[in-house]
């Protein structure tokens, strides 16, 4: 059974520019939780999307956002960028038949903003 | 303060001992208390997942939960160089109090076991 995937692994922007990032979930799961890495601040809750629908969101701007398809699959978006948004971006699954409450992780994107 | 507490180490041990890692934390609505395993440059990899309170052993690893003290642990027995990595612990609330998937990491303990 295929793990999280996540595309792309690396992306170099610079300020200013938007980024979009991709989330594959494992096959059944329904629900996509997005969480960001920094030396820093740790891993933090970005938000969830659960059947299309936003169910949860972290403390983030705006600039921050999300979708979820029919199909489970979900992508992160990030306008405006900032030096500060360099950063392992993380994209987690659940929601399975066998033990729903768990979340997988993908491998992330890792972004640099230059 | 933050939610969840948690020592960033590094912590150094020679093979073979028992390591202990801990976190602590202030939300008493918290029902789900996890510990992931991150490599470099990899995504956490679930090691352990406990429901409430409560102790639970897979292979070397046992995670205990005292919600009254709000402290989880994760103990690792006989440990290895491959052991070696990121721990993170992670908890979330119930899915009645709206934060059934949102995780909440502590800073992680990095752990490094020497031959």
């Amino acid at each position: 059974k295929a793990g999280v995937t996540q595309t792309p692994r690396y992306l170099i922007k610079t300020r200013g520019q938007q980024v979009t990032l991709s989330c594959s979930p494992i096959s059944g799961h329904r629900s996509v939780s997005w969480y960001q890495q920094t030396p820093g601040q740790g891993l933090q809750f970005l938000f969830e999307y659960f059947s299309e629908t936003q169910r949860n969101k972290g403390n983030f701007p705006g600039r921050f956002s999300g979708r979820q398809f029919s199909n489970s699959r979900s992508e992160m978006n990030v306008s405006t960028l900032e030096l500060g948004d360099s950063a392992l971006y993380l994209c987690a699954s659940s929601g399975g038949a066998d033990r729903g409450d768990i979340q997988y992780f993908g491998a992330g994107t890792r972004l640099s903003v230059l | 303060q933050k939610e969840v507490e948690q020592d960033p180490g590094p912590l150094s041990v020679p093979e073979g001992a028992i390591v202990s890692l801990n976190c602590t934390y202030s939300n008493s609505a918290f029902q789900y208390f996890m510990w992931y395993r991150q490599y470099s440059r990899k995504g956490p990899e679930l090691l352990m997942y406990t429901y409430s309170s409560g102790n639970k052993e897979d292979g070397r690893f046992t995670a205990q939960v005292d919600k009254s003290s709000k402290y989880i642990s994760l103990f690792i027995r006989d440990s290895q160089p491959s052991d070696s990595a990121t721990y993170l612990c992670a908890m979330s609330g119930s899915m009645f109090s709206g934060g059934y998937n949102k995780l909440i990491f502590g800073a992680g303990t990095r752990l490094a076991v020497h031959p």
